[in-house]
């Protein structure tokens, strides 16, 4: 069983709130990645990290950001959350030896 | 064209039925490749992965044609609880969105 771990599970918060994301895992991986999920759609990279220092932006345009100062910690952070941030996060990690990868349970984003 | 393409579905089968799904890629370079089942509002979680010599896990098959570039899973005697999405994932070795890429994704539902 994977050791990824993402908090809050659920999150209710108002417009213009700053918000972290965070995400663990014990596993020891390089790559980290955050993706954004609305119900019944696809999974849309937002952003990934081959490691301590390296962060990169994925595929769909995000006003988030990530750091990787830990090698398990990869925390995101909306600056100022709008209701189009309203979404499912999802974090995930993936070694290199076997190249699965492993999912947290993710966050219900919800911005009223 | 897309990189990962899968028929979306849905799939609706009585139970006791065989389905087959279908994902090609476009991707020369693809490495690895996997399927992950998700459930509605869960995250995704590693089905299987995918052989080159084709791979079964009790009812399910997985199989990888590299010539005509596709994969397939199939499902047989499926059982109410198999009703799920269905992700097919290529992993690309060099590839500038972090390597993995997800198609949309299948959805079957089993019906009594």
């Amino acid at each position: 069983e994977a050791d990824i771990y993402q908090t809050p599970r659920y999150l209710v918060i108002g417009t213009g709130k700053k918000i972290t994301l965070e995400c663990s895992q014990t596993m020891g991986h390089d790559k980290m990645y955050w993706y954004q999920q609305d119900p019944g759609m696809e999974l849309h990279l937002i952003h990934y990290s081959y490691g301590v220092n390296s962060t990169e932006k994925g595929d769909l345009s995000s006003e988030s950001t990530v750091s990787r100062i830990r090698t398990e910690h990869f925390p995101l952070t909306l600056e100022s959350a709008r209701p189009s941030h309203t979404s499912q996060y999802l974090c995930a990690s993936q070694g290199i030896m076997n190249e699965k990868l492993f999912f947290g349970s993710g966050t219900q984003l919800s911005v009223l | 064209r897309k990189e990962v393409e899968q028929d979306p579905g849905p799939f609706n089968v009585p139970e006791g039925a065989t389905v087959a799904f279908n994902c090609t890629y476009s991707n020369s370079a693809s490495q690895s490749f996997f399927w992950y089942r998700q459930d509605c509002r869960k995250e995704p979680k590693l089905l299987m992965s995918v052989y080159s010599s084709g791979n079964e896990d009790g009812r399910f098959t997985a199989q990888l044609n590299r010539a005509s570039q596709y994969i397939s899973l199939l499902i047989r005697d499926s059982k109410l609880s198999d009703s799920a999405t269905y992700l097919c994932v290529v992993n690309i070795y060099g590839g500038s969105q972090g390597n993995l890429i997800f198609g949309k994704g299948t959805k079957l539902s089993v019906k009594p």
